[in-house]
């Protein structure tokens, strides 16, 4: 069984500084992906970034970027620049072709603050 | 033009009514996904179809029946139900099964039930 964690309830950042939300993982699997979704106040599920864990090189998608730490099953999310708009539940889950299933952690919610 | 669609996107009913959610995608995939996200957020699978076939079903009780008319279609009925049931579901898919790509979300159903 897989499972995924976020030790961050809430976070709250400043319009324009950067923040990182934290995410760990466990699964037996090798072949595996890792995603971000965002859950804004409007509740659609918005995939943010997604990472496949044969690649060593973190993934990247204009201001979102994921420090992805393999051995210590660490799969964090960075904001910069942040935005009004990034105020959202952020969601990090792992997805295993075995369990053919997506695992979600709880999710934190974020508050970008003027 | 919406990939994953659902209706009703909001549904507010009385103990032990019945009622189904329907879900349509049309981004030609094989594989469709219910979720649950309760009143905490967190989000957990409850079924996942590929190609009409029932592959995950996992220990939703059995008041809960998922129908694929064809693959692009998944709905979910719930029979009697329940003041626990109150939540979110989220309709996904993705393009096949076994493989890792990224689910697609719908827009929610929030059920309601006084």
């Amino acid at each position: 069984a897989q499972t995924v964690t976020q030790s961050q309830p809430e976070m709250s950042v400043q319009e324009a500084e950067t923040v990182t939300l934290s995410c760990t993982y466990d699964t037996s699997e090798n072949n595996y992906y890792l995603f971000w979704y965002k859950q804004p106040p409007s509740r659609q599920m918005i995939l943010v970034i997604r990472q496949e864990a044969y690649k060593q090189q973190n993934a990247t998608e204009n201001r979102f970027s994921v420090n992805f730490q393999k051995a210590a099953k660490s799969f964090s999310l960075k904001i910069s620049d942040s935005q009004l708009g990034d105020t959202a539940m952020y969601f990090c889950a792992c997805y295993t072709g075995t369990a053919s299933k997506l695992t979600f952690g709880t999710g934190t919610r974020l508050q970008v603050t003027l | 033009d919406t990939a994953v669609s659902q209706t009703p996107k909001y549904l507010v009913t009385q103990m032990g009514n019945d009622k189904s959610i329907k879900c349509e995608q049309n981004l030609g995939h094989d594989t469709m996904y219910w979720y649950k996200q309760d009143s905490k957020k967190f989000l957990k699978i409850m079924f996942s179809y590929n190609n009409k076939e029932l592959i995950i079903n996992e220990t939703v009780p059995n008041r809960f029946s998922p129908k694929s008319p064809d693959k692009a279609h998944l709905n979910l009925h719930i029979n009697s139900l329940e003041l626990g049931d109150s939540a979110v579901y989220f309709c996904a898919s993705s393009p096949q099964i076994g493989l890792i790509y990224e689910q697609y979300f719908g827009p929610g159903t929030r059920l309601t039930v006084t």
